[in-house]
């Protein structure tokens, strides 16, 4: 009954590959969100969904592309990894864009 | 860049009130104060909001001073299970869904 879930869990990766971690909540949530924590551990929005329209795009690189074939699915595709990209994704959702968001267990991406 | 200001770090004894302060003095009138906390590997855990009233749910209290320039988050009684890092963010909530975690609070629950 896991309300927000990712997967994979755990992904480690060669520099250079392309890559996707996907994000489904089951909340019946019309927007979606993923967030990069880093090494830092500072947590950071990087996409915005909401009924399946971008809503917000930080200054993430054209390389991380977010997907969303219906409002319960937000998928993150990463061409061209780089060592950077080494973080902690985590995918979020919520009722509408003002409302509290609840947040998936993370997917540890490394990036070799 | 997170508007609010917490400790670094905390330590609270078993079963105490843990009473975690947040500075945002330069908060607007539409803007929420949120609290979160992450659990070590885990994903943010929504815990409380409020605007200007004080508010109480089965997790934690939140006191906001009457010029709404502090908080403070208060866990009645901690357990171990509490230990984790706790996030002070404020945001508008009209038709904004940008929420800006900063270093937040490292709480340690001792027994």
């Amino acid at each position: 009954d896991t309300a927000v879930s990712q997967t994979p869990k755990y992904l480690v990766t060669q520099m250079g590959n392309d890559k996707s971690i996907k994000c489904e909540q089951n909340l019946g949530h019309d927007t979606m969100y993923w967030y990069k924590q880093d090494s830092k551990k500072f947590l950071k929005i990087m996409f915005s969904y909401n009924n399946k329209e971008l809503i917000i795009n930080e200054t993430v690189p054209n390389r991380f592309s977010p997907k969303s074939p219906d409002k319960a699915h937000l998928n993150l595709h990463i061409n061209s990894l780089e060592l950077g990209d080494s973080a902690v994704y985590f995918c979020a959702s919520s009722w509408g864009v003002a409302d509290t968001q609840y947040f998936g267990p993370g997917t540890r991406l490394t990036v070799l | 860049d997170a508007k609010t200001t917490q400790p670094t770090s905390m330590d609270c004894a078993e079963g105490r009130a843990a009473n975690l302060p947040c500075n945002h003095s330069t908060i607007s009138g539409n803007e929420y104060v949120y609290w979160y906390r992450q659990i070590h590997s885990q994903g943010p855990q929504y815990i409380i909001h409020g605007l200007k009233n004080n508010e109480t749910n089965e997790m934690a209290s939140l006191i906001i001073t009457e010029d709404r320039k502090s908080s403070t988050l208060i866990l009645p009684h901690a357990t171990l299970r509490d230990t984790a890092v706790y996030y002070c963010i404020v945001r508008v909530t009209a038709n904004n869904n940008d929420m800006r975690f900063g270093a937040g609070t490292r709480l340690t629950v001792k027994p």
